[in-house]
């Protein structure tokens, strides 16, 4: 079994200040991890992921994420934001064992930003 | 190369009516996911088809709703007899690999734009 929960539903940031959107997770196995990005009216852009590697993963645009295994954690960070981040962001866990491939969604945080 | 494609992009129709939404997912990609993104809400989970075959059609909603894959590429999800709370956004996704073999995990999902349903 496998969940994600978003700890905020709205984040609200100005520009030029570090952004932090929390995600938590729980895995029976050892999970991927994903951010996604989904701007208004626009498909999910995937931001970074995490594949049991390194476990501070780049991603694009300037954001990162920390895979926090003893605090079942993955929080998405930038150290400064742009008007342009405005978006909604997605949380997701997803496992292979068991034959199951489903990936599992957070509800999203809506990330606000102001001038 | 091109991305994931959704037709149509915007579908309106009459309660009672059938629709049917189309996925083209990118060249080679042996899964196919489609989901469902109500206002406001997360994604909700439908099919998940490896190849043409679907291991896990938990996710659909009732059986007014079914999808179909054919030659491992495009896919349909047709909603019968559609209902006004079958209004949302339809989202498919594609990946090269469901499994992320030795490094574990799924691989990457590729969206489309999505297509917008409105039941009148």
């Amino acid at each position: 079994a496998q969940s994600v929960t978003q700890l905020d539903s709205h984040v609200s940031v100005s520009e030029g200040t570090p952004v932090l959107l929390r995600c938590n997770y729980s895995s029976s196995y050892s999970p991927s991890l994903f951010w996604y990005v989904q701007h208004p009216n626009k498909g999910l852009q995937l931001l970074l992921k995490y594949t049991s590697a390194a476990t501070l993963v780049k991603g694009i645009n300037g954001f990162e994420a920390e895979f926090k295994k003893s605090e079942t954690s993955f929080h998405l960070t930038k150290p400064s934001a742009h008007m342009s981040d405005a978006a909604e962001y997605f949380c997701v866990v997803s496992t292979s064992s068991g034959g199951s491939y489903i990936p599992t969604f957070g509800r999203g945080t809506s990330l606000i930003v102001h001038p | 190369g091109a991305g994931v494609s959704q037709s149509p992009s915007n579908k309106v129709t009459e309660k009672g009516k059938d629709v049917e939404l189309r996925c083209d997912p990118i060249s080679g990609h042996t899964a196919l996911y489609w989901y469902r993104q109500s206002l406001g809400q997360g994604l909700e989970f439908l099919i998940y088809f490896q190849g043409n075959s679907a291991p896990d059609k938990s996710g659909l909603p009732s059986d007014r709703f079914s999808a179909e894959r054919t030659g491992g590429s495009v896919s349909t999800l047709t909603i019968q007899r559609t209902q006004q709370e079958d209004s949302a956004v339809y989202l498919c996704a594609s990946s090269l690999f469901p499994g992320g073999g030795r490094l574990g995990g799924t691989d990457t999902q590729y969206f489309g734009p999505g297509t917008r349903l409105t039941v009148l």
